[in-house]
């Protein structure tokens, strides 16, 4: 079945750690995006990728990074610079440029700071 | 921001209909409607689209006003797996509107 893998399912950081959260997808999809939720919150926009080898910032970019080298894959990275990473990061994907598609998202990893 | 308006909760009665009201005031031509819901600790799950016409799937039922600055999600006998977090949100064609902006959605609690 088609679908989208976000792993680990829970993750812990210690201070001053980068971690990198694991997307991938089988959907053949052009888009992906990676969203932020805080307790209580809707979900925030931190990257995106339209294709292949490009990416660009969504609202709340600052202290993570990613990379596209795969149309399957795109990884997130929190670095130290991220003040405040504990939170819910959910991964998705979709066919870009569709406003008549919906997004699939993966269940979620659960980043904690220790 | 978030281009919809959604009351923060509402509750309802197992096997009763529930309607969920979103307000888009600002919806441009082209832009979709779409709905997802969330349950705790999960992602996001796509419920319905719809642009101009009335949609109905397995899940639910999409009514949209006739001048597409309202829309309410009907779930015609709500049960206690539907307790979640709605999402009302406008997906445009292009660009920066092509992207889902989640607000804080609707918590709907289902009562046995």
């Amino acid at each position: 079945d088609g679908g989208i893998t976000q792993s680990p399912k829970y993750l812990f950081r210690k201070e001053g750690q980068n971690v990198t959260l694991s997307c991938e997808q089988n959907l053949n999809h052009d888009a992906m995006y990676w969203y932020r939720q805080d307790p209580g919150q809707g979900l925030r926009l931190i990257y995106y990728s339209q294709i292949v080898n490009d990416f660009q910032k969504g609202d709340i970019a600052e202290g993570y990074s990613v990379s596209r080298e795969k149309k399957e894959s795109f990884p997130l990275t929190v670095t130290s610079a991220q003040k405040n990473p504990t939170a819910f990061y959910l991964c998705a994907s979709s066919i870009e440029g569709k406003a008549n598609y919906g997004y699939t998202f993966g269940s979620g990893t659960r980043l904690t700071v220790v | 921001d978030a281009k919809t308006t959604q009351p923060n909760s509402m509750e309802s009665n197992e096997e009763e209909p529930v309607h969920l009201p979103c307000n888009h005031s600002t919806i441009s031509g082209t832009d979709y409607i779409h709905w997802y819901r969330q349950l705790p600790s999960q992602g996001p799950e796509y419920v319905i689209h719809g642009l101009t016409s009335n949609v109905n799937n397995r899940m639910a039922s999409l009514a949209i006003a006739e001048d597409r600055k309202s829309s309410t999600l009907i779930l015609h006998r709500a049960t206690l797996r539907d307790a979640a977090v709605y999402y009302c949100i406008l997906r445009g064609l292009v660009g920066a509107t092509n992207k889902l902006i989640f607000g804080t959605g609707t918590l709907l609690a289902v009562q046995p």
